[in-house]
């Protein structure tokens, strides 16, 4: 079974600085990625996804993710944060062949003006 | 386009009754999900429906839970009786599916919050 690991419970950064949330998976075969979002008070929403291609990818708000294969980590960046980042943020991976959808504990991530 | 729409919102039951949930997904999406999320968890999935047959329902507590989607369109999920550990915000999310059985992305309702006391 396809299991999902973020290893970020918690992150406080200051404004400007730069993120990298971790996301590791289980599964050996082809996967598709995502990250979610969810700031206060709002829905889940999608940040960004990997179906295929280029490793890199890049979505919404100045967030990219890199998909590394052989390291099974799909982890999130941003080089310089602002306070409206301020959300829990998701990993997900879906393992096809109409498998559900497996979602991480989530890291909330603080951002301080 | 319009949204995930579920109802209620919130939900305040006390323990051994029953309570109900419904969404409607965004038109034309074939699959529906259901997720439950407890406070400092990620969204578990309980059902997953391809229009209106059960593809995934391997977490589903079956001796309470119960869950439709008639017409393939909208669904309700169904707790009887509710227990206390059943608090937690359910999630209602649609997508569209590829011929490859790999999934979109999702979109997501606002959700409900159950308290049961």
């Amino acid at each position: 079974a396809q299991s999902v690991s973020q290893h970020n419970h918690h992150v406080i950064l200051s404004e400007a600085a730069s993120l990298e949330l971790g996301c590791n998976y289980s599964y050996g075969g082809t996967v598709n990625l995502f990250w979610y979002v969810q700031y206060p008070g709002q829905h889940l929403q999608l940040l960004l996804k990997y179906f295929s291609g280029d490793p890199l990818v890049k979505g919404i708000k100045g967030f990219e993710a890199e998909f590394i294969k052989s390291k099974f980590s799909f982890n999130l960046r941003k080089p310089s944060v602002q306070w409206s980042d301020t959300a829990e943020y998701f990993c997900a991976v879906n393992s096809g062949g109409y498998q559900k959808v497996t979602f991480g504990t989530g890291t909330k991530l603080q951002v301080i003006p | 386009e319009a949204g995930v729409a579920q109802s209620p919102r919130y939900k305040i039951i006390e323990k051994r009754q029953s309570v109900a949930f419904w969404c409607n997904p965004i038109s034309g999406h074939a699959t529906l999900y259901w997720y439950q999320q407890i406070l400092g968890q990620g969204p578990k999935l309980l059902i997953q429906f391809q229009n209106n047959g059960v593809v995934d329902d391997s977490q589903l507590p079956k001796d309470r839970f119960s869950a439709e989607r008639l017409k393939g369109v909208d669904s309700t999920l169904k707790i009887q009786p509710a227990k206390l550990e059943d608090s937690a915000v359910y999630l209602c999310a649609s997508s569209s599916i590829r011929t490859s059985g790999y999934t979109y992305e999702q979109y997501f309702g606002p959700g409900t919050r159950l308290t049961v006391t």
